[in-house]
């Protein structure tokens, strides 16, 4: 059974960092790639990050890039989420989100809540 | 960058009757499109890929068509459990790997 599991939220200060790790288990792991996506509250999805299954291709959304980095451990079968110089606008559930070949997102973590506030 | 639009925002509907869902890009996504449902507190969960294959596991009242900008989700007979928003998703980008979703459709109880 494929499953996806997010993890690492929290409270943080405007300016301050977290790292969100995904776990995944029940496929092979290293020839997927993988995705964030998150939600502020009330709103709707955003896609954030991209890595692919052997980490050679990186993408980001606009207002991220630069703030943070995706990185993947096909050893562990994990994937990772650095985020730094958070702003309010940060505060979101996060979701790690396996992509069938770059296209549509068959599986979801449950979710993970960041939350950005002084 | 492709834009997406879902219309209507809100879509009140009794059980038992048919709600049909649109969602339009602003250039052409060939078939290369997604819809999502979500439940509140819940994940988002794939109901259909390719504009028209189900995904794994989804009843056949879900069923999509379109191609190219214009594109339907319809749901033939709503139960209890489709009270939820509705997202598309499509992945016609070059090179791949960048992903933009609509705003969502709310379908609620009438």
């Amino acid at each position: 059974e494929v499953q996806v599991v997010d993890s690492g939220g929290g409270l943080v200060q405007p300016g301050g960092s977290l790292r969100l790790s995904c776990a995944a288990s029940g496929f092979t792991f290293n020839r997927y790639s993988m995705n964030w996506v998150r939600q502020a509250p009330g709103k709707g999805l955003e896609w954030v990050s991209y890595i692919s299954s052997s980490s050679s291709t990186i993408y980001y959304a606009d207002s991220v890039k630069g703030r943070f980095t995706v990185s993947r451990d096909n050893a562990k079968n994990s994937v990772y989420l650095q985020m730094n110089s958070l702003r309010d606008e940060d505060t979101a559930v996060y979701y790690c989100a396996r992509d069938w070949s770059a296209s549509f997102f068959d599986y979801w973590g449950l979710g993970t809540l960041v939350t950005v506030s002084s | 960058e492709i834009v997406m639009t879902q219309s209507p925002a809100t879509l009140s509907v009794s059980p038992g009757e048919r709600a049909t869902l649109s969602c339009r890009a602003s250039q052409s996504v060939s078939s290369k499109l997604a819809w999502y449902q979500q439940k509140p507190g819940q994940a988002p969960r794939l109901l259909i890929y390719g504009a028209s294959t189900r995904a794994t596991g989804i009843p056949a009242r879900f069923s999509g068509s379109g191609s190219g900008t214009d594109f339907t989700l319809t749901i033939s007979s709503l139960q209890s459990e489709d009270f939820a928003v509705y997202y598309c998703q499509h992945y016609n980008n070059w090179p791949p790997g960048r992903f933009t979703f609509g705003p969502g459709t709310k379908v609620d109880i009438k």
